[in-house]
C-alpha cells in the first residue's frame, strides 16, 4: 500500500542547533516534494518544493534533500531559534495527472528551547 | 490581497444539521481543494476543483457535496452531519501551472 510517514512525532532541540526532519514514502514516484510550516490554530504554509531531478534546495536556514532511491526527504533547519517551533508537514504528489493533488505526511512537531 | 478566507471559523452542530462552509479566493487560482484535518489522521483531501463549475472526489468524500459555480468560490456541504465529521477543515487553492498550494485559516467543526 501506499504511505508516506514522518518518522518523529515531536523533536524537541536546543536553540541554535541544527533540526532534522524525515520523511520517507513508499510505492509511490512522485515528480516532487514540498514541505509546510503549521503553526497552532492556522492552515500550512509552504516553505520549500524540491523536484525529483533535485538533490538539496536550500533557502535561507532551510535546506532540502531528496533521494528517490532512498524515497526520502530530509528537512533541516540551522540555527534553530524558539520562534521556528511549529508542526512540518511534507507533501509529495502523489496522485499524478494535472491535478496537481498532494499526499500529506502526519507531521512533525518540532520544540526548539531557548 | 486576503488570499483564502474561510468562514465560519468555528461551528457547533448537532447530529442530522445540515451547513454549507465557504472558501473564497482572490488570486484568481484555478485549482481549489477541501480537505479535513483530524488527531493523528494528518490533512486529507474531501473534494477538489480543477475550474469553475468542476468538481471531483479525493481521498474522504463521503458525507460531503462540494460546488464551484463562481471561479473564487468553492462550497463544502455536509447535508446530515454526523458526529466522524468532527474535524477542522482547511480549504486552498492553486495557480495553474503551479505546485504551490494556499491554505486557509480553517473552519473548526464540532459535531454533537
Amino acid at each position: 500500500s501506499q504511505k508516506i510517514e514522518q518518522n518523529s512525532e515531536a523533536l524537541n532541540i536546543q536553540e541554535g542547533k541544527t533540526a532534522t526532519l524525515t520523511c520517507n514514502y513508499t510505492n509511490y514516484s512522485p515528480a516532487y516534494l514540498q514541505w509546510y510550516r503549521q503553526d497552532p490554530g492556522r492552515g500550512p504554509v509552504f516553505l520549500l518544493l524540491i523536484r525529483e531531478n533535485e538533490k538539496e534546495k536550500r533557502k535561507e536556514r532551510l535546506k532540502v534533500t531528496f533521494d528517490t532511491t532512498l524515497k526520502q526527504s530530509l528537512f533541516h533547519i540551522t540555527a534553530s531559534q524558539p520562534a521556528d517551533s511549529a508542526t512540518y508537514l511534507c507533501a509529495l504528489d502523489g496522485y499524478g495527472g494535472s491535478q496537481g493533488n498532494l499526499i500529506f505526511g502526519k507531521g512533525t512537531k518540532l520544540s526548539v528551547k531557548p | 490581497n486576503a488570499g483564502v478566507t474561510q468562514t465560519p471559523k468555528f461551528r457547533v452542530l448537532k447530529t442530522g444539521q445540515s451547513m454549507t462552509l465557504l472558501c473564497a479566493q482572490d488570486m484568481n487560482h484555478e485549482y481549489m481543494y477541501w480537505y479535513r484535518q483530524d488527531p493523528g489522521m494528518g490533512l486529507r483531501l474531501i473534494h477538489y476543483s480543477v475550474g469553475e463549475g468542476t468538481t471531483a472526489k479525493g481521498e474522504v468524500p463521503d458525507g460531503y457535496n462540494v460546488s464551484r459555480l463562481k471561479k473564487q468560490n468553492f462550497l463544502l456541504g455536509l447535508e446530515s452531519a454526523a458526529p466522524s465529521q468532527t474535524s477542522v477543515y482547511f480549504c486552498a487553492s492553486r495557480g495553474a501551472n503551479k505546485e504551490t498550494q494556499y491554505f486557509g485559516p480553517g473552519t473548526r467543526l464540532l459535531v454533537l
